[in-house]
This record gives structure tokens, sequence and C-alpha cells, in this order.
């Protein structure tokens, strides 16, 4: 069965370091996105690609957070310089386009903890 | 803009026992609404879905939820709680418009079974 990649799974950082997470969807799936989710809550999306192109970034810290989906396939996640604060899950997850789009497929995602 | 409640954050039943898990959402417009379930530092996996038509649904592992629009909620049952059921569990919306279709998640509720 086709499922999403993540790497790392796991990842610990200090403080002011770059980290990058790395995402490949499902073959085939058009859509894009990453979500962090802190301890006890529910994940929240940071941003979409539709493709190549981005959808949906509002809720990306433009300051320190990147994104990239070059080739509209797999995607990197870049911290710059990682916070505190920034300690959580990153999700990512995929869809087909379309009327299919609603329904996302997650992958295990990736536990990053900045001291 | 939409939201999602879950009511009570822990819930805890006997092995055997029904499981009840609340969810209530606001929504402008008719929501497309989803289960899914989270294991300890694991992605997550989708249960159910609304979309249209039939308002009770039925997903994996024996769990079903009702869409009741005059009551905006969609709560998720299993007759029968078994061990392998302790888990998080999230209820998300999602308003299928233009490009975008992010999902807005609650804050889950975490269910312990009991022997």
């Amino acid at each position: 069965e086709a499922e999403v990649a993540q790497s790392p799974r796991y990842k610990i950082t200090e403080k002011s370091q770059a980290v990058a997470f790395w995402c490949d969807p499902i073959s085939g799936h058009a859509t894009l996105y990453w979500y962090r989710q802190i301890l006890g809550q529910g994940p929240e999306l940071l941003v979409q690609f539709q493709d190549e192109s981005v959808v949906d970034d509002s809720q990306l810290p433009k300051d320190r957070f990147s994104a990239e989906r070059l080739k509209g396939v797999d995607s990197t996640l870049k911290i710059q310089p990682a916070e505190l604060g920034d300690s959580a899950m990153y999700l990512c997850a995929s869809s087909l386009a379309g009327l299919q789009r609603y329904e996302q497929f997650f992958g295990p995602g990736t536990r990053l903890t900045v001291l | 803009a939409q939201s999602v409640t879950q009511l009570g954050s822990h819930v805890s039943v006997s092995e055997g026992a029904l499981v009840l898990l609340r969810c209530n959402y606001s929504s402008s417009v008719p929501p497309y609404l989803f289960w899914y379930v989270q294991y300890p530092n694991q992605g997550l996996q989708l249960l159910l879905k609304y979309t249209t038509g039939a308002t009770l649904v039925k997903g994996i592992n024996g769990f079903e939820a009702e869409f009741k629009k005059s009551e905006t909620s969609f709560h998720l049952t299993k007759p029968s709680a078994h061990m392998s059921d302790a888990a998080e569990y999230f209820c998300a919306v999602t308003l299928v418009t233009g490009g975008g279709n992010k999902l807005t998640f609650g804050t889950g509720t975490q269910l312990k079974v009991e022997l």
C-alpha cells in the first residue's frame, strides 16, 4: 500500500541551528501539506502546495520557516534558526487533486526537539 | 471560518464497553467532517469521513459516526471497546472551496481502555 514517507523520524537540535525535513507524497498526489502538531494539540496547517505552487502559507512563520516543492513531487521544510518553541511533530500529508483532494493521507511525522 | 470542539480531553472506558467521543463543529457552509486516530509517535490514520449523503458513516475498526446538522455534531462511537483502541482521536473539518482545503482539527481526545 502506498504511503507518505518522511525523514528523519526524530531530530534533536540546539536553538539557533538550522533543520530540514523531507517528505515524499504518495505517487500521483498533486497536493502536499505540512502540518505542525504541538504536544497536546491538534495539527495546524503550515503550508499547502498544489504541484509546485504554494496554495496557502498564511500560517507559516516566514521569518524562519521555508518550504519548497521544486519539481512538484517531494518537498522540504526548513527552519532557520530553530527556537525552543519549534519543538513539535511535523506532519506531511498528501491528497489527489480535484474533488478527491479533501481526503488527506498522513506520513509518520518528524518529531523535533529543540534544546 | 470553521472550528472544531472536542469535549473531554481524556476518556476512559472498560474493555467491551461503549466508546463515545464527542465532536461539535462550527461552519458557515456545509462541511466535510473526519475522524482520525493517532498512535504514539505516529502519523494520523483516517477512521471515517462524512461528505454528503447518508448521515451515518461507518469506518474502520468498527467505528461509526453520525452527522447531525441540527446539533452541529459528529460524535464517534464504537459498541465494544478493545485494548487496541487506546490512542488519541482527532475530529477535523474542511470546507471544499477554491483550491485550498485545509483541515481544521480539534484538540484531540485521549482514549484509555481498561481491563
